[in-house]
């Protein structure tokens, strides 16, 4: 079965810091890994997906991720984090399997303080 | 339509009643998935469309969840008979793909029904 853990339910951070939230996956065959945002009152925008290309994904908004299969890791990052960055984060995997949905994380709420 | 429109946002239902959540997905997605959020928690996949046809619903907690698209547009979750471990957001998406081009495609989300059983 396929999971994911996503370190640290809340991260704070100050503006012009970097932003490291962290993923780690469970999955019994290649993972397609996905970072989500949702802010409040609004649906999931995707932020980046990995689907076996390059490990190293660029997303909207100055996001990226490193996917390190040795480590079974996707963690998000960002070098400066801007106060618009405040949001849930989610952290998703699924497989290659037809019409597999997405296995979520329990999400990181991260703050940006001026 | 633009994106995935759900109604109502917000549902008030007494424990007992029964609620009908509605999803409007992007005109032409062929892939509509149901999800429930609960409070302080990530989506956890309840049911899966292809057009009309319902092809997993494992995701359904119990016989009082049931979903339907008749003409692989518009979706519907009904929950009969409301607990109040079943509030939470319901999330809709929807996708121009389908099997294993999903993943290509991508998905895209509602803003979900927040759903309070009192």
């Amino acid at each position: 079965a396929q999971s994911v853990t996503q370190l640290g339910s809340h991260v704070s951070v100050s503006e012009g810091a970097l932003v490291l939230l962290r993923c780690n996956y469970s999955s019994s065959v290649p993972p397609y890994l996905f970072w989500y945002v949702q802010y409040p009152n609004q649906g999931l925008q995707l932020l980046l997906k990995y689907t076996s290309a390059a490990t190293l994904v660029k997303g909207i908004n100055g996001f990226e991720a490193e996917f390190k299969k040795s480590e079974t890791s996707f963690h998000l990052t960002k070098p400066s984090a801007h106060m618009s960055d405040a949001a849930e984060y989610f952290c998703a995997v699924t497989d290659n399997q037809a019409g597999t949905a997405l296995i979520f994380g329990k999400g990181t709420t991260l703050s940006v303080s001026s | 339509g633009a994106g995935v429109s759900q109604s109502p946002r917000y549902k008030v239902a007494k424990r007992g009643q029964d609620v009908a959540l509605r999803c409007d997905p992007i005109s032409g997605h062929v892939s509509l998935f149901w999800y429930q959020q609960a409070l302080g928690q990530g989506p956890e996949f309840l049911t899966y469309f292809q057009n009309e046809a319902q092809l997993d619903k494992s995701g359904l907690p119990s016989d009082r969840f049931f979903a339907e698209r008749p003409e692989g547009s518009v979706s519907t979750l009904k929950i009969q008979r409301t607990q109040q471990e079943d509030s939470a957001v319901y999330l809709c998406a929807s996708s121009l793909g389908q099997g294993a081009l999903l993943l290509n495609y991508g998905y895209t989300f509602g803003s979900g029904t927040r759903l309070t059983v009192v």
